[in-house]
C-alpha cells in the first residue's frame, strides 16, 4: 500500500530561519500530494496540495514542489515567524478516499 | 461557516460502555472519513464513506462500526470500547479527494 515518510522531529528554528521539512512517499499511479498542518488543540487544516508532477503547492509563504523523479514533496519556507509553530502532516491521496499521512513532524519556532 | 462539527470534544468512559460520536458536515461533501491519531503513528484511517449506505473499511477498522444514513452525518460507533481506543479522534469530509479534506476539532476519548 501507500506510504509516507517524513524527517523526525522536533524541529527547532530561530524566527525567521529557512524552513524545509523532507517528505518522501510510495505509492502507485499518480496520487495527488498534500501538506497539513496542526495547532495545538485543533484539527488538521489543509496547507497545500499539488495533484501531478512538477506542480507547486504554496500557500501562507509555504511551498511544495511534486517530484515524481524522487517521489518527493519536500515543505519549505523562507523566513518562519513563531505562529508558524505547529505540526506538520505530509500525506498522499491514490483515491478520492485513501488518504495516507505521514507521521508528522513538529516544529518550533523561536523568538 | 463551512465545517466538520464533532461531538463530544471530550470523553471518558468505561470499558465496555457502547458509546457514539457524532460527525457532521455542511457542505454537501460525499466523502467522509474517521480516523485516530496517535503519538509516533500519525493519523490512522478507520472508516470511509463515498456516500450515502457507502461505506467501507480503512487500516485499523477493529472495534468500530459506522453508519451513513445521510449524507451530512457520518457518526462512530464503539460497541464495546477497550483501553487500546484510547485515543485522539477525527472526522474529515471532502468533495473530491484530490481537493484534500476538512477536518474537524477532534475528540480525545479515553476509556478506563
Amino acid at each position: 500500500g501507500d506510504s509516507v515518510t517524513q524527517m523526525e522531529g522536533p524541529v527547532t528554528l530561530s524566527e525567521e530561519a529557512f524552513l524545509t521539512i523532507n517528505c518522501t512517499y510510495t505509492a502507485t499511479g499518480y496520487p495527488s500530494l498534500f501538506w497539513y498542518v496542526q495547532y495545538p488543540g485543533e484539527g488538521l487544516q489543509l496547507l497545500l496540495k499539488a495533484t501531478k508532477a512538477d506542480d507547486k503547492g504554496s500557500n501562507k509563504g509555504f511551498e511544495a514542489t511534486y517530484r515524481k523523479e524522487t517521489t518527493s514533496f519536500h515543505l519549505e519556507k523562507g523566513s518562519v515567524q513563531v505562529s508558524d509553530s505547529a505540526v506538520y502532516f505530509c500525506a498522499t491521496s491514490g483515491g478520492y478516499q485513501k488518504v495516507t499521512f505521514g507521521t508528522g513532524t513538529k516544529l518550533q519556532v523561536i523568538p | 461557516e463551512a465545517q466538520v462539527t464533532q461531538n463530544p470534544r471530550y470523553l471518558i468512559t468505561v470499558t465496555g460502555k457502547k458509546l457514539t460520536v457524532t460527525c457532521s458536515q455542511n457542505m454537501n461533501h460525499e466523502y467522509m472519513s474517521w480516523y485516530r491519531q496517535d503519538p509516533g503513528l500519525g493519523l490512522r484511517q478507520i472508516y470511509y464513506s463515498m456516500n450515502v449506505e457507502v461505506t467501507d473499511k480503512g487500516d485499523v477498522p477493529e472495534g468500530y462500526k459506522v453508519s451513513r444514513k445521510e449524507k451530512r452525518n457520518f457518526p462512530l460507533i464503539l460497541e464495546s470500547p477497550s483501553p487500546n481506543q484510547t485515543s485522539l479522534y477525527f472526522c474529515a469530509s471532502s468533495f473530491t479527494g484530490v481537493a484534500g479534506y476538512t477536518f474537524g476539532s477532534g475528540t480525545r476519548l479515553t476509556v478506563v
